[in-house]
């Protein structure tokens, strides 16, 4: 069975400055997509970015970009130029190529101050 | 277009009683999964639907049930309802393409509280 880990139950970052969420993973498959949602008071959960495991570039999406190691099964999202919208909880997740199941962490909770 | 939408958005049932949450997916999706997000935690999966049957099922016991009707929405169902069924219910929407889906939508969810 999958099992997704995000270590950092709360994070804070500045207005404009960078900030990397940590998110790692464990399973024997070889394909499979990654994942990192954004979840704000409104309870909607909104993609950021996806990363196909058989793709070595990293995803990018505008401000929001990923360091897939796929050997350390670790798959963590760097924001820049952080804004006060990006206030949410973020969850890491994991899917199967050939699954609709999707294993999410636990999420880390991102306040971004002004 | 509506995107996935979920009804009702929040609902307060009595222990023991049974429950009836609502799903229509994105236009153009044909497999709905539903979740259950308790207060602090990731989702986790419960089932999901595809030609109008449960294709993939989650660790979650014989009290809930789903259905998928021809236009593609879902219904989800809880019997014998527990305190510990407090959560906010979300349905996610995505298209089969045969060897995988397409990104999932997810709706705003439903935030159950049993007392």
């Amino acid at each position: 069975a999958q099992t997704v880990t995000q270590s950092q139950p709360e994070m804070s970052v500045q207005e404009a400055e960078t900030v990397t969420l940590s998110c790692t993973y464990d399973t024997s498959e070889n394909n499979y997509y990654l994942f990192w949602y954004k979840q704000p008071p409104s309870r909607q959960m909104i993609l950021v970015i996806r990363q196909e495991a058989y793709k070595q570039q990293n995803a990018t999406e505008n401000r929001f970009s990923v360091n897939f190691q796929k050997a350390a099964k670790s798959f963590s999202l760097k924001i820049s130029d952080s804004q006060l919208g990006d206030t949410a909880m973020y969850f890491c997740a994991f899917r199967n190529t050939n699954a609709g199941k999707s294993t999410f962490g636990d999420g880390t909770t991102l306040t971004v101050k002004p | 277009d509506a995107g996935v939408t979920q009804s009702p958005t929040h609902l307060i049932k009595t222990r023991g009683q049974q429950v009836t949450l609502r799903c229509s997916p994105k236009s153009g999706h044909d497999t709905v999964s539903w979740y259950q997000q308790a207060l602090g935690q990731g989702p986790q999966f419960i089932f999901q639907y595809y030609e109008e049957e449960e294709r993939q099922r989650g660790n979650f016991p014989d009290r809930f049930s789903g259905h998928q009707f021809p236009n593609y929405s879902s219904e989800l169902n809880v019997n014998a309802l527990l305190l510990g069924d407090s959560a906010l219910y979300l349905c996610a929407s995505s298209q089969d393409l045969g060897s995988t889906n397409t990104e999932a939508f997810f709706g705003q969810g439903t935030r159950l509280t049993v007392v």
